[in-house]
């Protein structure tokens, strides 16, 4: 069965400082990969995916994200955290065919120190 | 454009009474739509997904069920809440299948915090 984790549940950095967040997955085949952000108390905003070509892909506010197929992996990075990132980043993945469903990792909760 | 309006945004219910949740989407048709929830540090639980006019899909049986009564209203509900029904509640949508890449993926609407005292 399809699953995406996320190890850090909580990571805490510098305001300026530089930010990854870690996602992997274990799919039977290559999926469509995603980022979302949710602020507290929002729903959920869709920050990047990537479906194919160059494995370095750019959302907005900043994040850019790097598709590694040996790994498994899609980490979330940011260069320079602004205190208003400090959010919950939730990592999803979905099929290439069929019902087109997405699959949520539990969560990475950042905050920011000034 | 599409929008997806959920509410309300906030209720505090006491336990044993009812509840109804709305979600409804503009500017598509024939939506697929989604509930979660989230409870504190578990992430999100989809509830309940819905491709079509009254077909509904329960992910987990538990004390809620969903309604979908018009092509871009999703309802969600329970006869009697129970404590553990407290979280945050999310719809959501996407475009079916087949209408391209740049639309995979789902637009959530802002939640509704469920409180049950």
């Amino acid at each position: 069965a399809q699953s995406v984790t996320q190890p850090d549940i909580h990571i805490t950095v510098s305001e300026g400082a530089s930010l990854e967040l870690r996602c992997n997955y274990s799919y039977g085949a290559t999926p469509y990969l995603f980022w979302y952000v949710q602020s507290p108390g929002q729903g959920l905003q869709l920050l990047l995916k990537y479906f194919s070509g160059d494995t370095l892909v750019q959302g907005i506010k900043g994040f850019e994200a790097e598709f590694k197929r040996s790994q498994s992996s899609f980490n979330l990075r940011k260069p320079s955290v602004h205190w208003s990132d400090a959010a919950e980043y939730f990592c999803a993945v979905g099929p290439r065919a069929g019902s087109y469903q997405l699959t949520f990792g539990k969560g990475t909760k950042l905050s920011v120190i000034p | 454009s599409q929008t997806i309006h959920q509410w309300p945004a906030t209720l505090v219910q006491p336990v044993g009474s009812p509840l109804s949740l709305e979600c409804t989407v503009e500017g598509t048709s024939n939506p697929n739509l989604y509930w979660y929830r989230q409870a504190a540090g578990r992430g999100l639980q989809l509830l309940f997904y819905s491709v079509g006019i009254g077909q509904i899909s329960s992910e987990v049986p538990q004390n809620l069920s969903a309604s979908r009564p018009q092509d871009r209203q999703f309802i969600l509900s329970s006869k009697k809440l129970l404590l553990s029904d407290s979280g945050f509640y999310l719809c959501a949508w996407r475009p079916q299948p087949g209408q391209g890449l740049s639309n995979y993926g789902y637009t959530f609407g802002s939640g509704t915090r469920l409180t049950v005292v």
